[in-house]
């Protein structure tokens, strides 16, 4: 079975311009999780959608940041503008909603902003 | 906010020796989940815990679930080079919602 898959793997983008990640979740599984890993702050969850609708999305750093899921099998990230310290790695992960459920993350996006 | 306390954050240790880190907790989780992240990858799944008191094992790695739902351990027997990475717990609070730990870094020296 193909994991959660992200895209793009790495990018570079200059201060200011529009960023946007994506997420194609494992089938079959409903939950969809956001996360940034840094250094100083380790994980965090951005947001998390169930059944395509947001659940809580209080883990948004700002309102430059938004996240959609307009069907079971896409999401984005998007930053718009961003700065240099939206640098991070931002994970997503999808789980499917059942009792012991576990969560499964995809290989990451690499953004810089310089 | 609810947070999960790791310790140790990192260990060097010599191969073959055996390992052991853990989360902490001031509230209380449903479900317990250890992972290992590589440089360059995202966090992978080495064990799930369901229930209170459940001691797990996968290969060399034993966890523990504690009696509390507070807290967790992780333990490596007989560690190897390619035990490198960060390990992260995280804990399940209500449905949908993971809260990690901020890694455990282990280092085996060979």
């Amino acid at each position: 079975d193909a994991g959660v898959i992200q895209s793009p793997r790495h990018e570079v983008t200059e201060m200011g311009q529009e960023v946007t990640l994506r997420c194609k979740p494992i089938s079959g599984h409903n939950s969809l999780f956001w996360y940034r890993q840094t250094m100083m702050r380790g994980l965090e969850l951005l947001i998390y959608f169930n059944n395509n609708v947001p659940i809580d999305d209080s883990g948004m750093p700002e309102d430059r940041f938004s996240a959609k899921m307009p069907n079971a099998s896409f999401s984005t990230l998007k930053i718009q503008p961003s700065e240099p310290r939206d640098s991070a790695v931002y994970f997503c992960a999808s789980t499917r909603n059942t009792a012991g459920n576990t969560i499964y993350f995809g290989e990451g996006s690499w953004l810089t902003v310089v | 906010g609810q947070q999960l306390n790791q310790s140790p954050q990192s260990m060097f240790i010599q191969e073959g020796e055996d390992v052991s880190m853990n989360c902490t907790s001031s509230s209380i989780f449903n479900t317990w989940l250890w992972y290992k992240q590589e440089p360059g990858e995202g966090p992978v799944l080495l064990i799930a815990l369901y229930k209170a008191g459940e001691l797990t094992s996968n290969g060399r790695l034993t966890a523990q679930f504690g009696i509390t739902r507070k807290d967790s351990f992780l333990n490596i027997s007989a560690s190897i080079p390619s035990d490198v990475g960060i390990y992260f717990c995280a804990g399940q609070v209500g449905t949908y919602k993971y809260i990690f730990g901020t890694g455990t870094r282990l280092k085996v020296l060979a």
